[in-house]
């Protein structure tokens, strides 16, 4: 089965704080996502990385980076946190770049900024 | 644009009701389209998908029917169960083959016993 971790379940996090969101992923898949979900908004992809060193912005890229140092790890990076920012926060991967490849989820990470 | 559109929630039904979640799309060209579920707690998985017109993908007694006609992926049920109760996302990938996905808003779905 393929498994994709990520580092927290809860955050609380203060204003303007530097705040890093780890994923990693162990089936070696190349495309790895960054999304943000709020009710009534579905999820909106913010970045995703086709390989590594690599990224494309997404939707929202706004106020937040990414960094992909090695394959099965993906971080997303908030540089100063701001309360807009409080959100559910999922990372994905997938085996390529083919629009039928499944996305494979983790279990979220639950940001507060205060 | 590419965007997916899904009726609002919640929808709460008595075990054993049918079920239909409606999604309707707007895309250019032929994309995939998918169902994904979340249930409490956990991240989001894949239900079912179909990758080309009149395609239907099936999966945990869950349908779907990819209609390019009236560009929609409408999620049926015959029998519903309390396990089922989750939120439910209808998802594009556009025919340039990048990868990404484009998610409805989510329609929650409560069963009751």
């Amino acid at each position: 089965d393929v498994k994709v971790t990520q580092s927290s379940r809860y955050l609380v996090k203060r204003t303007g704080e530097k705040v890093f969101l780890e994923c990693v992923q162990d089936m070696d898949h190349e495309n790895m996502f960054w999304y943000r979900q709020d009710p009534g908004l579905g999820l909106r992809l913010i970045y995703f990385s086709y390989d590594v060193k690599m990224k494309e912005k997404g939707d929202i890229p706004e106020g937040y980076s990414v960094s992909r140092e090695k394959k099965e790890r993906f971080s997303l990076i908030l540089e100063s946190a701001s309360t807009n920012q409080t959100s559910m926060y999922l990372c994905a991967s997938s085996l390529g770049t083919s629009g039928t490849d499944t996305q494979y989820f983790g279990p979220g990470t639950r940001l507060t900024v205060l | 644009g590419n965007s997916v559109t899904q009726m609002e929630g919640p929808v709460t039904l008595s075990e054993e009701a049918f079920l239909t979640i409606n999604c309707t799309y707007t895309a250019t060209g032929y994309p995939s389209l998918f169902w994904y579920v979340q249930y409490p707690g956990e991240g989001l998985q894949l239900l079912l998908k179909a990758t080309k017109a009149d395609d239907k993908g099936s999966n945990k007694g869950f349908e779907a029917t990819y209609r390019k006609e009236t560009t929609s992926f409408h999620l049926e049920k015959g029998s519903v169960q309390v396990s089922d109760s989750a939120v439910y996302f209808c998802a594009l990938s556009p025919s340039s083959n990048t990868g990404k996905l484009i998610f409805g808003q989510g329609t929650t779905l409560q069963v009751k016993p």
